[in-house]
C-alpha cells in the first residue's frame, strides 16, 4: 500500500533563505511519480514539481527543487530564495503506475511561513 | 487553455441531507478525480471517472456517488449527509489513457454540514 509521510507539521524560515520540506514514501511498485503541491489559504491545490521513479536526475522547477533519494525512499522539496508569498501549505503526493494512473495519495502536509 | 472549475464555492447542509457538487475539466481533459480534505489533513481519494464511467475508487461509502458528462464534466452527489462529510472537496482534472502524471485542481467547494 502506498503511503507518504511529511514529519514536519509546520516549519519557519526567513525571507530570501531555503529551506527543505520533507517527504519519505513507501511502495513496492518499482514505477511511481512523486509530486509536490502548494495550498494556499483559498483552497487550491497548485502543482510544483514532479519526480518520475527511473529519472536519473533531481527535478527542477524555478526556485524548486526535488531532493530525489531513491535508496531511503525521500523526496524533500527545496524552495530557495523563500518569498512571504510562499506561506501555505505544502503537500507531497504519490501514484503508482503499475496498472495505468492510480489516485494520488497525499501526506499530511507542512505549513510554511515565511518571515519578512 | 481554460482551468478547471467548481461550484458552488461554498455550501451550508444539514445532516441527513443530500449535496451536488459541480466541475468542469480542463480543456483536452478526460478524467476527472474528486478527492475530500478534512481539515488539517490531506486531500483523500473519494472516485474517478473516464469516458464516464466510475474507474477507481477510495474507502468512501455509496452515498458518495457521482457522474461524468459526455463533455467530461463532473458532478459529485453525497446523500443522508452526516457531520464529518465537513470537508472541502476538490476537483481534479487529467489527460489518462497514457502516463500522463499531472492532475489540475479546481479551487474546491467547502461544504459545512450543520
Amino acid at each position: 500500500a502506498q503511503k507518504i509521510t511529511q514529519t514536519q507539521p509546520g516549519m519557519f524560515v526567513q525571507e530570501k533563505e531555503a529551506v527543505t520540506l520533507d517527504c519519505t514514501y513507501d511502495t513496492s511498485d518499482p514505477s511511481y511519480g512523486l509530486f509536490w503541491y502548494k495550498q494556499p489559504s483559498s483552497g487550491e491545490m497548485i502543482f510544483l514539481i514532479y519526480q518520475g521513479s527511473y529519472d536519473q536526475q533531481n527535478a527542477t522547477e524555478g526556485r524548486y527543487s526535488l531532493n530525489f533519494q531513491k535508496a531511503r525512499k525521500s523526496a524533500n522539496l527545496v524552495i530557495s530564495a523563500s518569498q512571504l508569498g510562499d506561506s501555505a501549505m505544502y503537500f507531497c503526493a504519490m501514484r503508482e503506475y503499475h496498472s495505468g494512473n492510480t489516485p494520488l495519495v497525499f501526506g499530511k502536509g507542512t505549513r510554511l511561513s515565511v518571515i519578512a | 487553455e481554460t482551468g478547471v472549475t467548481q461550484s458552488p464555492t461554498h455550501l451550508i447542509k444539514t445532516r441527513g441531507q443530500q449535496v451536488t457538487l459541480r466541475c468542469s475539466s480542463q480543456s483536452g481533459h478526460n478524467t476527472v478525480s474528486w478527492y475530500q480534505q478534512a481539515l488539517g489533513q490531506g486531500p483523500q481519494f473519494i472516485f474517478q471517472y473516464y469516458r464516464e464511467e466510475e474507474n477507481g475508487r477510495g474507502n468512501f461509502p455509496p452515498r458518495f456517488s457521482g457522474l461524468q458528462f459526455p463533455n467530461y464534466s463532473s458532478e459529485l452527489n453525497v446523500n443522508a449527509l452526516e457531520l464529518d462529510d465537513s470537508a472541502l472537496y476538490l476537483c481534479a482534472s487529467s489527460r489518462e489513457g497514457l502516463l500522463s502524471y499531472e492532475q489540475y485542481f479546481g479551487p474546491g467547494t467547502r461544504l459545512t454540514v450543520t
